[in-house]
């Protein structure tokens, strides 16, 4: 069975460092999608950064990158240069091959981070 | 951009009330989920749709029901309210014909049922 596990619950990181989030997944599909969100206090969910399982080279979004390790199943955040802004819970979501046309997606946990100035 | 908007952002109802989640997408997506959210647990998906009038069940649809009868408009129905139910319910909506297919979600809608 699929699964996403994001096994830190809450991270405390300082402004302007770099904070790596770490996400594990399960999955016998070769081909699978991997996501990244972002929670604020708000509530509403705002995609992050995306890595295909046939991508060759690590996703990454500005200040967002995904350090993707295909034979651990790990697909980390990092986070450079970290914000106020980015106080925030993340969460890890994964799509396999059968859910590609309906988009369906399995969740992790989350975790919350905290960004000190 | 994508607007995905839910009818309420903050509800309290009572057990035993019958309980209306309305969805509203303007993207023209196919398919729309309804998640609902507790501390520890993450997202859990109770019922997606990908088409008009179709609906498939996800991993907790007990005590839920949902109804597509437009294309950008997806209800969540709690048939008679449980105090089991007071949660954080996201609605989210994603199109079928891009690779990424990334979901755009809406504001939530924290249910408290009393």
């Amino acid at each position: 069975a699929q699964k996403i596990t994001q096994t830190q619950p809450g991270m405390f990181v300082q402004e302007k460092e770099a904070v790596t989030l770490d996400c594990t997944y399960d999955t016998s599909d070769p081909s699978y999608g991997l996501f990244w969100y972002k929670q604020p206090s708000s509530g509403e969910m705002i995609f992050l950064i995306y890595q295909g399982s046939y991508d060759q080279q690590n996703a990454t979004e500005g200040r967002y990158s995904l350090n993707f390790q295909k034979a651990r199943k790990s697909a980390n955040l990092v986070i450079s240069a970290s914000q106020l802004g980015d106080s925030a819970m993340y969460f890890c979501a994964m799509r396999d091959h059968g859910s590609s046309n309906t988009g369906k997606l399995i969740f992790g946990q989350g975790t919350t981070l905290q960004v000190k100035p | 951009d994508v607007k995905v908007t839910q009818s309420s952002r903050y509800l309290v109802k009572r057990t035993g009330e019958k309980v209306f989640l309305e969805c509203v997408q303007d993207m023209d997506h196919e398919n729309m989920f309804w998640y609902r959210q507790d501390p520890g647990l993450g997202l859990r998906l109770i019922y997606f749709s990908y088409d008009v009038k179709m609906k498939e069940k996800g991993d907790i649809p007990e005590g839920y029901s949902v109804s597509r009868e437009k294309k950008e408009r997806f209800s969540l129905i709690l048939e008679s309210a449980s105090t089991n139910q007071t949660s954080m319910y996201l609605c989210a909506s994603s199109s079928s014909g891009r690779a990424l297919n990334e979901q755009f979600f809406g504001p939530g809608t924290r249910l408290t049922v009393l």
